[in-house]
């Protein structure tokens, strides 16, 4: 059983484009987060949600705008796709808001804008 | 911004060599100190969360410290093998958020 699984691993899109990415967690846990790999391999946060109500929000553009149905599953929705924001994005959970529980992560989702 | 940082980049080592990294990060609003293994292809594994100063975990032939007053973690493997090939992750955390660091790239070979 996986415990936080992506969709779709692989993105291949047109600038312009807009995109989504679905993340889930069996693990029962209560927060979920957003995280973006940069061209250095630089893992950073990017939204948090605990319980489905936003909790880090970092600077991020407008265009991305996340989704917690529930608090088992964090979308992630990217407006009008630019060539920037060609990354692998990883969602993570963890037990509950707090920074001393490890987290969890997915497997990722590469994503290439053209 | 918060400043978390690793050294070295990256390290290459032979089987059976013990190793070392370290992790430094801001002394204040200190609430935890992360360490993961990265595989290629893979996603992030937790190692060790410490929160206290002077903690010490252990797994395996792994093992970490934390100095929270100076702001500093060691990793240590002891007796490498090619599998602990991997990008060693710290990560900082304040009330409720992670900041990592940018890896510390490992190669064990034969």
């Amino acid at each position: 059983d996986t415990a936080v699984s992506q969709t779709p691993k692989y993105l291949v899109t047109q600038m312009g484009n807009d995109k989504s990415i679905k993340c889930e967690q069996n693990l029962g846990h209560d927060t979920m987060y957003w995280y973006k790999q940069d061209s250095k391999k630089f893992l950073k946060i990017m939204f948090s949600y605990n319980n489905k109500e936003l909790i880090i929000n970092e600077t991020v553009p407008n265009r991305f705008s996340p989704k917690s149905p529930d608090k088992a599953h964090l979308n992630l929705h990217i407006n009008s796709l630019e060539l920037g924001d060609s990354a692998v994005y990883f969602c993570a959970s963890s037990l509950d808001k707090r920074s001393y529980n490890e987290q969890f992560f997915g497997p990722g989702t590469r994503l290439t804008v053209l | 911004i918060l400043n978390v940082e690793q050294s070295p980049q990256s390290l290459h080592v032979q089987e059976g060599d013990s190793t070392n990294f370290t992790c430094s990060f801001p002394s204040s609003n200190f609430y935890a100190l992360h360490w993961y293994r990265w595989e290629t292809a893979k996603s992030p594994e937790a190692l060790f969360v410490m929160t206290l100063n002077g903690d010490e975990k252990k797994k395996g032939r792994i093992s970490a410290t934390l100095n929270t007053k100076e702001g500093y973690s060691y990793l240590y493997i002891k007796g490498s093998q090619p599998e602990d090939s991997a990008t060693y992750l710290c990560a900082f955390g304040t009330a409720s958020k992670l900041t990592f660091g940018t890896g510390t790239r490992l190669q064990v070979t034969l």
